[in-house]
């Protein structure tokens, strides 16, 4: 079945620290591949996506390539600011676009 | 505009005892729904998506069940709450097709 599996975290940088999160993903097909972002207290909101092989997604000063090769989304940002503190999802759509399947959330924490 | 509604914000529950919590959207039709469930140190997990009227997927056996009455509602119920049921619960909806979703802001669920 679908799954996706990202790294555990905390993860705490100081600010302006590289930032990268891990994303690997399990799928049959063509499936299409998201970075969400939950800050506190808050519901989900999309930060990219990318709907096929070798597609880069970008949003706010965070990129990642879908990497079929390796099965993987990497998500990174040169730079982070105290306001990147959240937690980050991976996730997945089905081929059909039905269901939408989440890794376990990163935890990122920066302090200035 | 699309928006999605989702409550309570937050409640407490005796063990045994029922419950309901809706999700509705508006500005958009047909859309894809999904209950997820945010668990500590359990990610996002998605508990059940609904591609039309009466239309139900579950990904996960367990306490709970949901609706979908009408085009717009999604109803995430259950007739004995457990303590295990405790958790932050997600409301989304899609566009047909894509995996794009948006979250409602989220109900925390204390069940004691």
């Amino acid at each position: 079945g679908n799954s996706v599996t990202q790294m555990e975290g905390p993860v705490t940088l100081s600010e302006e620290a590289f930032l990268t999160i891990n994303c690997t993903y399990t799928a049959t097909g063509y499936p299409s591949l998201f970075w969400y972002v939950q800050y506190p207290g808050e519901g989900l909101q999309l930060l990219l996506k990318a709907t096929k092989a070798d597609d880069k997604g970008s949003n706010k000063g965070f990129e990642a390539t879908y990497r079929k090769e390796t099965t993987s989304f990497h998500l990174e940002k040169g730079s982070v600011q105290v306001s990147d503190s959240a937690v980050y999802f991976c996730a997945l759509s089905n081929q059909a676009g039905t269901a939408l399947i989440f890794g376990k959330g990163t935890t990122l924490s920066v302090s200035s | 505009s699309q928006t999605i509604h989702q409550w309570p914000a937050t409640l407490v529950q005796p063990v045994g005892s029922p419950l309901s919590l809706e999700c509705t959207v508006e500005g958009t039709s047909n859309p894809n729904l999904y209950w997820y469930r945010q668990a500590a140190g359990r990610g996002l997990q998605l508990l059940f998506y609904s591609v039309g009227i009466g239309q139900i997927s579950s990904e996960v056996p367990q306490n709970l069940s949901a609706s979908r009455p009408q085009d717009r509602q999604f109803i995430l119920s259950s007739k004995k709450l457990l303590l295990s049921d405790s958790g932050f619960y997600l409301c989304a909806w899609s566009p047909g097709g894509g995996g794009l979703a948006f979250f409602g802001q989220g109900t925390r669920l204390t069940v004691v």
